[in-house]
């Protein structure tokens, strides 16, 4: 069974820290992304990677950054918390293509206070 | 560019048949997704078509337009658990470009 991981479901932070979300994903997928998903505006694209090392901006990546130094991993960081992100956030992976099928992970819903 | 349109909410009865519609403005369109959501989960893989013409997956079917930029989710004998948001999403027809989400349709499944 194809499986997208992420590690926190729910987190509460300061405005400020620095947050890590990371995500993991058992499918040996090249392409992994993060959208975040607010109501009213939907899946929102952050930032996405086609392979080890590289990363591409999505529609929304000012405030956050990624980090993808394994296939399976796809770290989303947030340098200084603020309260605008505050939201779900979602990773998904694809084989092959970008434009392929998504695989979600459960998602992880910050707050940041 | 790239827009996607599709209803905020919609409200339908127990065994009823509902259409969920989405329209497209996108350069360099491939094809045409939906997910499906229900509230605190990940989206789930419902349908892809690609070519003009009505997908059934048994009570769920799916229809693509690509010369009116349009698609429609059909649900047959809605049940209870139906309720959920459907995410229809755009495919381009460029490889390194992700698809793109609209925002979404709230379906609420009434007795």
């Amino acid at each position: 069974d194809v499986k997208v991981t992420q590690s926190s479901r729910y987190l509460v932070k300061r405005t400020g820290e620095k947050v890590f979300l990371e995500c993991v994903q058992d499918m040996d997928h090249e392409n992994m992304f993060w959208y975040r998903q607010d109501p009213g505006l939907g899946l929102r694209l952050i930032y996405f990677s086609y392979d080890v090392k590289m990363k591409e901006k999505g529609d929304i990546p000012e405030g956050y950054s990624v980090s993808r130094e394994k296939k399976e991993r796809f770290s989303l960081i947030l340098e200084s918390a603020s309260t605008n992100q505050t939201s779900m956030y979602l990773c998904a992976s694809t084989f092959l293509s970008v434009t392929g099928e998504l695989f979600f992970g459960e998602g992880s819903r910050l707050t940041v206070l | 560019g790239q827009n996607i349109d599709q209803p905020t909410e919609m409200t339908a009865t127990e065994g009823a048949i509902v259409q969920i519609n989405c329209t497209y403005q996108t350069s360099g369109f491939n094809g045409l997704f939906w997910y499906q959501q229900h509230a605190g989960e990940a989206p789930t893989f419902l349908s892809y078509n690609v070519l003009d013409g009505l997908e059934e997956k048994g009570r769920f079917s799916s229809f693509l337009s690509r010369s009116k930029g349009y698609s429609y989710l059909l649900l047959k004998e809605l049940q209870m658990k139906d309720s959920a948001s459907y995410l229809c999403a755009s495919q381009p027809n460029s490889g390194n470009t992700p698809l793109v989400f609209g925002k979404g349709t709230r379906l609420s499944v009434i007795a």
